[in-house]
């Protein structure tokens, strides 16, 4: 069964300050989705990274897709309270089904 | 501005009674997904269609869960009998074969069952 592992679960941080949000497995995907969610509504898809070793930016986030394809991280620069969300990680498997982290929950407090 | 429409948002029903969650993909898309979300499991993929053809149910409970595709506008999730433990958010998403197979996800059905 391939996993998805997301950390870290939890992640409460000020105003102004980076963070990193990871995404690990040992299997490896064809590419891989960073989605974010807020209460009450449906995952948003912020991006797609598909190349071992690519750099994606959406303004102040930074994702990187391993390049081994196994892994992946999303960089936040200078948070914001809005920022705050639940940021889940997903990743294309050769069935092209997605398999899902179990998400970071972020807070930025003002 | 193209989105996942899902009807009801809300859905208090006590044990027993039948459920059925409606769910409108983007149109032009082909494949649609059904997920539940729970605080303790996540998000967990119950079934998935393309153009219109059951591709998975196996994250569904088979004896009281049942997905179908009447039409391309129309998916439809239903639960028969409800049990407490079906209390969650449902979410339909829908996608296009793509890179990476992007999935848009409507706002949800938060269903309580008393």
């Amino acid at each position: 069964t391939q996993l998805l592992e997301q950390s870290p679960q939890f992640l409460s941080i000020q105003e102004g300050e980076n963070l990193t949000v990871y995404c690990n497995s040992s299997s490896v995907f064809s590419s891989l989705q960073w989605y974010r969610q807020e209460p009450g509504e449906g995952p948003v898809l912020l991006v797609t990274v598909v190349t071992g070793g690519e750099v994606k930016k959406l303004k102040r986030l930074t994702f990187q897709f391993g390049d081994a394809r196994k892994d992946s991280s999303l960089h936040i620069t200078a948070a914001q309270p809005g920022d705050t969300g639940l940021y889940l990680c997903a990743g294309m498997d050769s069935n092209y089904q997605l398999i899902w982290g179990a998400g970071t929950k972020l807070i930025i407090k003002p | 501005d193209a989105r996942v429409t899902q009807t009801p948002r809300h859905k208090v029903t006590e044990m027993g009674q039948e459920v059925t969650m409606r769910c409108q993909p983007i149109l032009g898309h082909n494949t649609v997904f059904w997920y539940r979300q729970t605080m303790m499991q996540g998000l967990e993929l119950l079934a998935y269609f393309r153009n219109r053809a059951p591709l998975d149910d196996s994250g569904m409970p088979k004896d009281r869960f049942s997905a179908e595709m009447p039409d391309a506008t129309l998916a439809t999730l239903k639960i028969q009998p409800s049990e407490p433990r079906d209390s969650a958010v449902y979410f339909c998403a829908s996608g296009w074969p793509g890179q990476g197979y992007e999935q848009y996800f409507g706002p949800g059905t938060r269903l309580t069952v008393t």
